[in-house]
């Protein structure tokens, strides 16, 4: 199995620009999550689905984020506009909805925002 | 409070030294307890589970105390390869999704 595979592997963009995170889950896998991690505040959870559903999204920092799960092997996080402040490293992770309490987390994404 | 708090850290000790991590959770309705490791500038894995009654894997064992709302991971005879940021985390229900501490970091020396 490939695992969880996420692009790109760094972003470095400018403040106000577009920034699209993407991820597939491994396969056969109903739940995917998508966090935040920075020295600062640790890993923090932003949202995440159960069969391509969001379920909670209580930890997306403002509207200026928004995330799509329009199949089970896609998703994307898009932040726009970009700001300084989201510069962190973004993972993602799937489980398998009955045991979703292990998580296989992708490589992650280097997030720069200038 | 956090959810989840941990001694952020760092340790350092030598290579076959005894070293032990603590965590404590804030919600007692928490059910289910995992340690996860993270190497430096990759993703967390999963290392072990907390059962309540204590588990061994190898060199590492992880033990539960209900009561006081705390979690330990203890690594005997350290390697080298044992360096890395490990993560505490809570389930507070089946349903719900994973609460990640802070992490502490641990460098083993030779």
């Amino acid at each position: 199995d490939a695992g969880v595979i996420q692009s790109p592997r760094h972003e470095v963009t400018e403040m106000g620009q577009e920034v699209t995170l993407r991820c597939k889950p491994i396969s056969g896998h109903n739940s995917l999550f998508w966090y935040r991690q920075t020295m600062m505040r640790g890993l923090e959870l932003l949202i995440y689905f159960n069969n391509n559903v969001p379920i909670d999204d209580s930890g997306m920092p403002e509207d200026r984020f928004s995330a799509k799960m329009p199949n089970a092997s896609f998703s994307t996080l898009k932040i726009q506009p970009s700001e300084p402040r989201d510069s962190a490293v973004y993972f993602c992770a799937s489980s398998l909805e009955l045991s979703r309490e292990k998580l296989f987390f992708g490589s992650g994404t280097q997030l720069s925002v200038l | 409070r956090k959810e989840v708090e941990q001694d952020p850290g760092p340790f350092n000790v030598p290579e076959g030294a005894t070293v032990a991590f603590n965590c404590t959770y804030s919600n007692s309705a928490s059910q289910s307890f995992f340690w996860y490791r993270q190497d430096c500038r990759k993703e967390p894995k999963l290392l072990m589970s907390v059962y309540s009654s204590g588990n061994e894997d190898g060199r590492f064992t992880a033990q539960l105390n209900r009561a006081s709302q705390y979690i330990s991971l203890l690594i005997r005879d350290s390697k080298l390869s044992d360096s890395a940021t490990y993560l505490c985390v809570v389930n507070l229900q089946r349903k719900s999704h994973l609460r990640f501490g802070a992490g502490t970091r641990l460098t083993v020396k030779p």
